[in-house]
């Protein structure tokens, strides 16, 4: 089993559309988690950090379900720059090393 | 600040060849990772270290090597490239001290290496 699994999408949506990607990891002692947004061909970047109680940022909202070891982002009124590669990543570490390890990503494409 | 840099942007390498790829950041962060991104495959951490002199392996180190002279400076150096790792690789920073801990990695624009 993987340490972070993440449906690949694509996931093709209208402008305006809300799109949820879920995501699993395998490591029930993961300390920390977050989503990083990667556009074609260039590197990844920090979009949010998820919280147990979870967290919103503007159209953004994520969620951590420990038990299920389950994490989710939701994006509200996509827009056509919100097409990008999402990456789920999590820190089963903590502390001393700040490893993270990194799913897949899910591909997301916004249509006119 | 110009954040984490990389040098080559793009390479071609011969089999057996050796190169060293460049990193720098300015941001005085004392963690740095080198990864390698293949299509369709999640990030995989090469090396990294926790402050200068210190390295450590990652999860696919083999055919890799490491040095931290300086807070500054990570490079990679491939020994005998094999097209096995013909890849995407990014450096990245973050920020640690006693009693503060951010996990957010900052990566560089990355490297396109081809071995053939």
């Amino acid at each position: 089993r993987k340490e972070v699994e993440q449906d690949p999408g694509p996931f093709n949506v209208p402008e305006g559309a809300t799109v949820a990607f879920n995501c699993t990891y395998s490591n029930s002692a993961s300390q920390s988690f977050f989503w990083y947004r990667q556009d074609c061909r260039k590197e990844p970047k920090l979009l949010m950090s998820v919280y147990s109680s979870g967290n919103e940022d503007g159209r953004f909202t994520a969620q951590l379900n420990r038990a299920s070891q389950y994490i989710s982002l939701l994006i509200r009124d996509s827009k056509l720059s919100d097409s990008a590669t999402y990456l789920c990543v999590v820190s089963p570490y903590g502390g001393a090393t700040n490893k993270l390890i990194f799913g897949t990503g899910t591909l997301l494409a916004v249509q006119p | 600040n110009a954040g984490v840099t990389q040098t080559p942007k793009f390479r071609i390498l011969k089999i057996g060849q050796s190169m060293t790829l460049q990193c720098t950041q300015d941001m005085n962060h004392n963690y740095m990772y080198w990864y390698r991104q293949d299509p369709g495959m999640g990030l995989k951490l090469i090396y990294y270290s926790v402050g200068a002199g210190i390295t450590d392996k990652g999860e696919v180190p083999n055919g890799y090597n490491v040095s931290r002279s300086t807070t500054e400076d990570f490079p990679l150096r491939l020994e005998l490239a094999a097209p096995s790792q013909t890849s995407v690789y990014f450096c990245a920073s973050s920020y640690s001290s006693s009693g503060r801990t951010s996990y957010e990695q900052y990566f560089g624009p990355g490297t396109r290496l081809t071995v053939t």
